[in-house]
């Protein structure tokens, strides 16, 4: 069956750009997050989504970051004015219900590039 | 906030046992979960132990929790080269998950 899904897999883009990145999650899936992993590091927790709200965006760096999730499947997350320090690879993870106590099933992520 | 430890390399001759360690922060996780990353592809779901749970064992894989000292560790027994990955060490008591850095096991044939 289809895992989770994003797009574009690979993303370059000069300093100051904006950028959309889509995750399309599993069919059926209410929670959605969204993760960032620097090189050598374990991915980070940036927001999370129970249907089309947004449950904690408490793990967004700043005001350029930016998701929604409109219809509660398909979720985009925007990066405004890109600095080279936005660079590393994006995952997108669904799971049936959310919290911990259910498996997030991962995307092959999107890796950014900000030149 | 919320913290995992693990070591970040492990090197094995295929054959022998492999053992992934990782220590945590957080005393409400209601699970454990052990994630692999393999090169070029995404994260997937290994195994997981429930937090009342002291050892599971499923093929290859144990898992072992020592709750008080918050420590939980991941054997592979008869480790092949197609185990060699990156293992993340995951608690999270509410709904957000806590990774650690990833333990990068090398297999050497």
């Amino acid at each position: 069956g289809a895992g989770v899904s994003q797009t574009p897999s690979n993303k370059v883009t000069e300093k100051g750009k904006y950028v959309e990145l889509r995750c399309d999650p599993i069919s059926g899936h209410t929670a959605l997050y969204w993760y960032r992993q620097s090189l050598g590091q374990g991915p980070e927790f940036l927001i999370y989504f129970q249907g089309t709200g947004a449950a904690d965006d408490s793990g967004l760096p700043n005001d350029r970051f930016f998701a929604v999730r409109p219809e509660g499947s398909v979720s985009t997350l925007k990066i405004q004015r890109t600095e080279r320090g936005d660079s590393a690879v994006y995952l997108c993870a669904s799971s049936t219900k959310g919290g911990t106590s259910s498996e997030q099933f991962f995307g092959p992520g999107t890796r950014l590039t900000v030149l | 906030g919320e913290d995992v430890e693990q070591s970040l390399f492990l090197s094995v001759r295929e054959g022998d046992s492999s053992v992934i360690n990782c220590t945590y922060t957080d005393s409400s996780s209601t699970y454990l979960y052990w994630y692999k990353q393999e090169p070029g592809a995404g994260l997937q779901l290994l195994t997981y132990i429930f937090s009342n749970m002291d050892m599971k064992q499923d093929q290859r894989l144990t898992v072992l929790l020592n709750k008080k000292d918050k420590h939980l560790s991941l054997r592979i027994a008869d480790t092949q080269t197609g185990d060699s990955a990156i293992y993340f060490c995951i608690s999270g008591g509410s709904y957000i998950p806590t990774f650690g850095r990833g333990t990068s096991l090398i297999v050497h044939p």
